[in-house]
C-alpha cells in the first residue's frame, strides 16, 4: 500500500494565483484531514471529513477550499494566494479506530 | 477545548545520554495521547500512543512514554540516545468521539543529539 500521498512535493505560486493540493489515500479510511506547518507552531488544522460528501472547517480555514467527492481524494484549493499561505501542508487519514492518523510526505508552498 | 503544551521548543542532549521530552494535556474527556515524530522534509510518523490500556507505553525506537492523569503529563522518553533520534517530536491529543477524531498538537520539540 502506498498509504497517504501527496502532490506536488513543492510549488512556487505568485500572489493572486491559484492551485490545488492532491491527496490520496488508499487504506479506506473515512476520515481525512488537512493541516498547515509553521516554524515553532506545530500543525494547524485547515479542514477535515469525515466521510464522501462531508466537509467540516478546522481552526483555520480561511483563504482554502475543500472537496471530498470519492473515499479515496480530498483535494485543498488555494482561490487567491497571498503570502501568509506560505508553509508546509501535511493530509492525513485515519480510519476512527483509536483516532491514530497517518500522514502523506507534505507539499511545500511559496507564494511570493 | 483539549490543548498541548510541549516545554522546552528545543532539546540538546549528547550521544548515549537520556532524553525527556515534556507534554502536559488538557482535556475534557479522558484522553486518548499520542507522540509522533518528523525527521526533516518528511510528515509525521506515529512513535507511540496512550488509549487507557496501560499508564506506560511502548513505542518504536525505543522511544517510552508515561500517562499521569494527576499530573495531566505523558513525556517521552528514552534511555540511550542515538544520532539518529535526531528529530522534531510533537505531542497530541485527541478531541474524542463527535468531533471528527480531530488531534490537537502541541508546537513541537526539535531534539539534537551531540557526538
Amino acid at each position: 500500500n502506498a498509504g497517504v500521498t501527496q502532490t506536488p512535493k513543492f510549488r512556487i505560486l505568485k500572489i493572486g494565483q491559484s492551485m490545488t493540493l492532491q491527496c490520496t489515500q488508499d487504506m479506506n479510511h473515512n476520515y481525512m484531514y488537512w493541516y498547515r506547518q509553521d516554524p515553532g507552531m506545530g500543525l494547524k488544522l485547515i479542514y477535515y471529513s469525515v466521510g464522501a460528501g462531508i466537509t467540516d472547517k478546522g481552526e483555520v480555514p480561511n483563504g482554502y477550499n475543500v472537496s471530498r467527492s470519492t473515499t479515496e481524494d480530498f483535494p485543498l484549493r488555494l482561490e487567491l494566494a497571498a503570502p501568509s499561505q506560505t508553509s508546509v501542508y501535511f493530509c492525513a487519514s485515519s480510519s476512527g479506530h483509536l483516532y491514530e492518523q497517518y500522514f502523506g510526505p507534505g507539499t511545500r508552498l511559496t507564494v511570493t | 477545548a483539549q490543548s498541548v503544551t510541549q516545554l522546552g521548543s528545543h532539546v540538546s542532549v549528547s550521544e548515549g545520554a537520556l532524553v525527556l521530552l515534556r507534554c502536559n494535556y488538557s482535556s475534557s474527556v479522558p484522553p486518548y495521547l499520542f507522540w509522533y515524530v518528523q525527521y526533516p522534509n518528511q510528515g509525521l510518523q506515529l512513535l507511540l500512543k496512550y488509549t487507557s490500556a496501560a499508564t506506560l507505553v511502548k513505542g518504536i525506537n525505543g522511544f517510552e512514554a508515561e500517562f499521569k492523569k494527576s499530573e495531566t503529563s505523558f513525556h517521552l522518553t528514552k534511555p540511550s540516545a542515538h544520532m539518529s533520534d535526531a528529530a522534531e517530536y510533537f505531542c497530541a491529543v485527541s478531541e474524542g468521539p463527535g468531533e471528527g477524531n480531530k488531534l490537537v498538537f502541541g508546537a513541537g520539540t526539535i531534539l539534537r543529539v551531540k557526538s
